[in-house]
């Protein structure tokens, strides 16, 4: 079946850097894609969305890239702080369907 | 303005009971989804719910059931539980049909141990 995964399961980075985490997405239907934040024990937090009419997004110290040759998703966090510390989820969706397709995630861990 | 509350936040169950989850939007959303997460994955769709009708159904089987009330707020049915259940029930809602229009915005989620 159609699936989302993650290149690399735990990211491990240093207060300031710049963070990027990967996703790849092998649903070509999928027009609408999703990065959120799920920290211990609460539910996800949407960050950005993007969709494929577009190849990026920025927001708030956040940007996502889509690069639909490929079938790559990114995430990047400018100047990463303790706070964004919790596992990030790409989701995948196509209009006219209900539902979103997670992958299996990515735990981020700043040290300060 | 509340988030999306579900209740209970956590509860234990034994194989072959079932268990009822509650949800409620926020408040104007009229869609509301409803995702298994396994410890250690990604969530899974399960149902999604708009103006009092499913509108989307994940690869669940029958024991798993849900309804929205005429006030949006909704329930998810579990029966003959089963030890892979456990897992932390999220409950999304947005004010579109497909939620893709805008944000989904997930509660805190109901965390089932099956024993």
């Amino acid at each position: 079946g159609e699936s989302v995964g993650l290149h690399l399961p735990t990211l491990s980075v240093q207060e300031g850097d710049n963070s990027i985490i990967n996703c790849a997405y092998s649903n070509s239907a999928s027009d609408y894609f999703i990065w959120y934040k799920q920290e211990s024990g609460k539910g996800p937090q949407f960050i950005i969305d993007i969709r494929s009419n577009m190849d990026k997004r920025q927001g708030q110290r956040v940007t996502v890239l889509l690069n639909k040759t490929v079938k790559h998703l990114s995430l990047q966090i400018a100047a990463t702080q303790p706070g964004d510390s919790a596992v990030y989820f790409c989701a995948e969706g196509a209009t006219g369907f209900q539902k979103l397709v997670f992958g299996t995630g990515t735990r981020l861990l700043v040290s300060p | 303005d509340a988030g999306v509350t579900q209740s209970p936040t956590h509860l234990i169950k034994t194989r072959g009971q079932h268990v009822t989850l509650r949800c409620s939007p926020i408040s104007g959303h009229k869609s509301v989804s409803w995702y298994q997460q396994v410890l250690g994955q990604g969530p899974q769709f399960i149902f999604q719910y708009y103006e009092k009708e499913e509108r989307g159904r994940g690869n669940f089987p029958d024991r798993f059931s849900a309804r929205q009330f005429p006030n949006y707020s909704s329930e998810l049915n579990v029966n003959a539980l089963l030890l892979g259940d456990s897992a932390l029930y999220l409950c999304a809602s947005s004010f579109e049909l497909a939620g893709l229009t805008g944000e989904l915005f997930f509660g805190e989620g109901s965390r089932l141990t099956v024993l």
